[in-house]
């Protein structure tokens, strides 16, 4: 089955800064790469997707890349504030076209 | 309108104890999966419904795992002689169901914990 690694596992960063996290997944076939975000007690919600006929997604201060060659995708977020702070999980989807594998979560924490 | 609901939000139970857990996925939606989060992990695919019908029960961890959706809404994951390394939180998501399509939206889990 489809295999998702994550890095880093945490991530530390001023406010102000930027903040990069990288997923690589195995099955070439995967099509679709979405990113969560997860509060303390709260479920996993979608913050931006990337499908794999486009290599670049854009939202305000989130973006996305995807490198279908060397099956991997990042997610960058500019200008963090202290909001962002949570755990984010990178996705993928393969051709059955529903089930999610997902990473292990990168814990980002922004300092004032 | 309202989101996924999951309860109970927490559950204490004692080993060798029977389970259910309840997820009202979101109106309209015909596609509820469950997934499994151990501490300081991600969410582990156990269950996949479209409609009434489980299409993809590959991630269920062994036969004490089951669950059910009798009308294509509301789902109950049920885990029989629960073992302390059953103790996660069980998150349920539902999507629209359209293959290849769709945002996943997850409710706020349920946080067992088998003593």
């Amino acid at each position: 089955g489809e295999n998702v690694e994550q890095h880093p596992s945490t991530l530390s960063v001023q406010e102000g800064d930027s903040a990069v996290i990288k997923c690589t997944y195995s099955d070439s076939a995967s099509n679709y790469f979405p990113w969560y975000k997860q509060e303390l007690g709260k479920g996993p919600q979608l913050i931006i997707d990337i499908r794999s006929n486009v290599g670049e997604k854009k939202d305000q201060r989130i973006a996305v890349t995807l490198n279908k060659t060397a099956k991997h995708f990042s997610l960058h977020i500019t200008e963090t504030q202290p909001e962002d702070s949570a755990v984010y999980f990178c996705a993928a989807r393969g051709p059955s076209g529903y089930a999610l594998n997902f990473g292990k979560g990168t814990s980002l924490l922004v300092t004032p | 309108g309202a989101g996924v609901s999951q309860t109970p939000s927490n559950k204490v139970t004692e080993k060798g104890k029977y389970v259910e857990l309840r997820c009202d996925p979101i109106s309209g939606h015909t596609a509820l999966y469950w997934y499994r989060q151990s501490l300081g992990q991600g969410p582990e695919f156990l269950i996949y419904f479209q409609g009434t019908g489980a299409a993809d029960d590959s991630g269920l961890p062994n036969d004490r795992f089951f669950a059910v959706r009798p009308e294509g809404s509301v789902s109950t994951l049920k885990i029989q002689r629960t073992e302390r390394g059953d103790s996660a939180v069980y998150l349920c998501a539902s999507s629209l169901g359209r293959v290849n399509t769709g945002e996943l939206f997850f409710g706020e889990g349920s946080r067992l914990t088998v003593l």
